[in-house]
């Protein structure tokens, strides 16, 4: 299957700082890229669906101005967490649509840990 | 409403033992479901989509419209199985391509 990196893997930050967050997709291109949060032993929670060229749609409850998202180019979404808070520690995975072939498969990042001190 | 629900958090069985892991959804329309597995320590990765019909590492899952499931089953769970299972429903309106996740379910395979 394709491949999906993130990077950073982990960041530890101060409260008040802000944190970029990048996904790429590797051997494909992508126009849709996907943002999600996940808590310890729960569910992918959707933030955000980021579109090449166009502005992110971010999913009830999620402030776009605290998680930027820019899709600059084909292979490249980046969430950048501002003015982060303890509250926003969590894991942030991201996924990246891949409409060749028969069927679109979604695939995933290994996924960033933030822990916001 | 668009919702995805998966009962068990935690599905504990013997090897060899057949599993079953719920999931039923709501949705007004065509449903496409899927079914993510992750591996400890690994990412999120797809292991069967309802459409294709495929049986991946023994797991079938068929698509019930009249009972909303999408139940996905194995004959004979192996140690290797170990793992979090997600049922997923590509929701949304338009073709946004959007996910919808269940809670997940735990598997656990007990030698």
């Amino acid at each position: 299957g394709a491949v999906v990196s993130q990077h950073p893997s982990w960041v530890i930050c101060k409260s008040g700082t802000s944190v970029k967050i990048e996904c790429r997709s590797l051997d494909f291109q992508a126009t849709t890229m996907f943002w999600y949060r996940q808590f310890p032993k729960q569910s992918l929670m959707l933030m955000a669906t980021s579109n090449e060229g166009s502005k992110a749609t971010y999913e009830q409850g999620v402030e776009k101005d605290k998680f930027l998202i820019n899709h600059a180019s084909l292979t490249l979404s980046t969430l950048t967490v501002t003015s982060a808070h303890p509250e926003d520690s969590s894991f942030y995975i991201c996924s990246a649509r891949d409409i060749r072939g028969p069927w679109e498969t979604q695939y995933f990042g290994p996924g960033t840990r933030l822990l916001v001190l | 409403a668009q919702r995805v629900t998966q009962p068990e958090k935690l599905l504990s069985v013997f090897k060899g033992a057949p599993v079953e892991l719920k999931c039923n959804y709501s949705y007004s329309g065509s449903p496409e479901l899927f079914w993510y597995v992750q591996y400890s320590r690994q990412r999120l990765q797809l292991l069967l989509r309802h459409i294709s019909r495929e049986s991946i590492k023994g797991f079938t899952a068929d698509l019930n419209k009249g009972e909303t499931s999408f139940h996905l089953k194995k004959p004979f769970a192996q140690e290797e199985d170990s793992a979090m299972y997600y049922c997923a429903l590509k929701g949304g309106s338009g073709n946004t391509g959007k996910l919808i996740f269940g809670q997940g379910t735990t598997l656990q395979v007990k030698p």
